[in-house]
């Protein structure tokens, strides 16, 4: 079983700060998947990723699956970006939604 | 921008009665997804669907929850005999394929088993 740790558990910044999430596992995965949690409770997903980076918009996410181990980078962060952000990885093969297992999630507050 | 729309959006239930939770998928989405998240706790997987049957399922998801594709386009999920333990907010997912494309939430149902 995968155990997915998250930190910092949550983070309180300023406007404009760069903000990095992490997150590691313990088991081999094929995919990793970081999810914004709004503060009414929806889920929307943000990057999928099973090596390297990717890069959409303020928000870079990396890999290193040798050190099972990702990042979540803001920046120019913006009171807008407050939410919960979760990792969740997955073990199935081409890394889809079957049986995520997800961190407790990092609590993000930017204040303006 | 498609969306996943999911129904009720609270729902207050009795110990012991039968919930129904509906989702519809974006609609040329082939693959399906129960998720739910107890107050304070991590999201949980619970099962996967395609092709009209379960791909995958976690422990939680034991013989008192059910899943089904009635129509073609509702996704629902049952729960026989609800338990206090099963108060938590349910999401429904679905992607268009298993892998490499993203997987859309819909707002969730808020259950509240009392």
């Amino acid at each position: 079983k995968n155990e997915v740790e998250q930190s910092p558990q949550n983070l309180t910044a300023q406007e404009g700060e760069f903000i990095t999430i992490n997150c590691s596992y313990s088991v081999g995965i094929s995919a990793l998947h970081w999810l914004q949690q709004h503060p009414g409770g929806g889920i929307v997903s943000l990057f999928m990723l099973s090596s390297g980076k990717k890069k959409h918009g303020r928000l870079i996410a990396t890999i290193n699956i040798q050190e099972k181990h990702s990042s979540l980078h803001i920046t120019a962060s913006h009171p807008r970006d407050s939410a919960v952000y979760i990792c969740a990885v997955s073990m199935y093969s081409g890394g889809g939604a079957d049986g995520l297992t997800f961190g407790k999630g990092t609590h993000l507050i930017i204040q303006p | 921008e498609p969306e996943v729309t999911q129904t009720p959006s609270h729902q207050v239930t009795q110990m012991g009665q039968e919930v129904i939770l509906r989702c519809v998928p974006i609609s040329n989405h082939l693959y399906f997804y129960w998720y739910r998240q107890i107050l304070g706790q991590k999201v949980e997987f619970l099962v996967s669907f395609y092709n009209n049957e379960i791909s995958e399922k976690s422990e939680i998801f034991d013989d008192q929850f059910s899943v089904e594709r009635p129509d073609g386009s509702n996704f629902t999920l049952k729960i026989r005999s609800t338990k206090l333990e099963d108060s938590a907010m349910y999401f429904c997912a679905s992607s268009r394929t298993r892998t490499g494309n993203t997987i859309y939430f819909g707002e969730g149902s808020w259950l509240t088993v009392v």
